[in-house]
């Protein structure tokens, strides 16, 4: 079965830049799930999509963060201007529609300088 | 919302010994609680979970244990090894297909 697949794995750039990151969820999976990981830190819930709805974005800073799962299956999150403080690995997740437990992605390491 | 409490943030045993992690939970509605382990710069893996119907589940050398009268579970690693070195993080959830929510996590560090 593959992962579910992150990119880039790396990304720097400059404070008030844009960024934009990928995920493709294991097939089948429903549900989708992003997370902020800062370093030292455990993973923060930023949005939960399930098919192309948004499920729960209570956490997601809306004035700079957004996300869209247009056709249900992949998704994008995008930061749009950067700060330093959003320096930190973004997981994403997926899991069949209503079972317990998601596989985790490798995440994309985004350093903001 | 829920909040998930872990402790100690680090923790070091030598080869053999056992390990114990405690995790408390806010959200009475909660009802999973897997457990996760990060190696440095890898993506989390589920290790072991326990749903709120039972009180204790084991895998070899890994356990958890739940409370829910207490709101608190529990991951213990036996006969520990090198390779158990990483970050452990507990979760909570309510009914499955809700977001988990995770503790701060705990580094553990064996040395042989």
């Amino acid at each position: 079965e593959a992962g579910v697949a992150q990119s880039p794995r790396y990304k720097i750039i400059e404070k008030r830049q844009s960024v934009a990151f990928w995920c493709n969820p294991i097939s089948g999976h429903a549900t989708l799930y992003w997370y902020q990981q800062i370093l030292g830190q455990g993973p923060k819930l930023l949005i939960q999509f399930q098919n192309n709805g948004v499920v729960d974005d209570s956490q997601l800073p809306k004035d700079r963060f957004s996300a869209e799962r247009l056709k249900g299956v992949d998704s994008t999150l995008k930061i749009q201007p950067a700060k330093l403080e959003d320096s930190a690995v973004y997981l994403c997740a997926s899991s069949f529609q209503g079972r317990y437990g998601y596989t985790f992605g490798s995440g994309t390491r985004l350093t903001v300088v | 919302g829920e909040n998930v409490e872990q402790h100690p943030s680090t923790l070091s045993v030598q080869e053999g010994d056992s390990a114990v992690i405690k995790c408390t939970y806010s959200d009475s509605a909660s009802n999973y609680f897997p457990w996760y382990k990060q190696e440095l710069g890898k993506r989390p893996q589920l290790i072991i979970d326990i749903r709120s119907n039972v009180g204790e589940k084991k895998d070899q050398r890994i356990a958890v244990t739940l409370n829910k009268t207490a709101k608190h579970f529990s991951l213990h690693i036996t006969e520990t090894q090198p390779e158990d070195s990483a970050v452990y993080f507990c979760a909570a959830s309510k009914p499955a297909g809700t977001a988990l929510i995770f503790g701060k996590g705990t580094t553990l560090s064996v040395s042989s």
